[in-house]
């Protein structure tokens, strides 16, 4: 079974700041990663995927790939109370973590 | 585009009950289908994958009778959860995609919330 962790949190951040979540998967094999964002009660929805080394920019998101470390990571910048939700990463299409519960503080 | 919708939303029945659950791709031909569990504050867990077509391959610890899943066109599956117990109680999701490549992202659907009383 491939091992994705994430640390459960809560992380709580100010409005506006910028919001970091990161991820570290077991399988070096692994080519494509994907943030999700869940809110309560409701399914993940896709926020961005990364297949290559080095950082990828869409809007205010950054998702960050080292795989010779192998750890993933999700900048949020501008951080909204809309944010607020649990932050799913998931290593190719079927493994996520746990998630990281970010509460954004107006 | 890339929407899936998910039926019905929430399901309370008793014990011993079968209840089904469909998962639609509805502006893109869905080539493969996932179907997830969700118990509270943990993470998705796979269930199985379906192809249209053919047989559904379903993750190690899960029981193939008890989670009967069919996916008979390539916007159309359905998960049949048989004789549900309280211990079935869940969150199942499905999700769609639109290729067989495991780096495909998927598309969810909202979920169906099982009670098993």
């Amino acid at each position: 079974q491939k091992e994705v962790e994430q640390n459960s949190g809560p992380l709580s951040v100010p409005e506006g700041a910028i919001a970091s979540l990161n991820c570290t998967y077991s399988d070096r094999g692994s080519q494509s990663f994907f943030w999700y964002r869940q809110y309560s009660g409701k399914s993940p929805e896709l926020i961005m995927f990364i297949y290559s080394n080095g950082d990828k920019e869409d809007g205010r998101f950054t998702a960050q790939l080292n795989k010779a470390s192998q750890y993933v990571s999700l900048l949020i910048r501008d951080s909204q109370p809309s944010d607020s939700a649990t932050y799913l990463c998931a290593v190719t299409q079927f493994y996520f973590g746990t998630g990281t519960s970010l509460t954004v503080i107006p | 585009g890339a929407v899936v919708s998910q039926h019905p939303s929430w399901v309370i029945c008793k014990s011993g009950t079968s209840v089904k659950i469909e998962c639609r791709s509805l502006d893109f031909q869905a080539t493969t289908m996932f179907w997830y569990r969700q118990f509270p504050k943990q993470s998705l867990m796979l269930m199985a994958t379906s192809n249209e077509g053919s047989k559904a391959t379903y993750e190690q610890g899960v029981e193939k009778d008890k989670f009967l899943i069919n996916h008979a066109s390539l916007t159309l599956s359905t998960l049949t959860v048989t004789s549900a117990h309280p211990e079935d109680s869940s969150f199942y999701i499905c999700s769609a995609s639109q290729g067989t490549h495991s780096n495909q992202p998927q598309h969810f659907g909202d979920g169906t919330r099982l009670s098993i009383l």
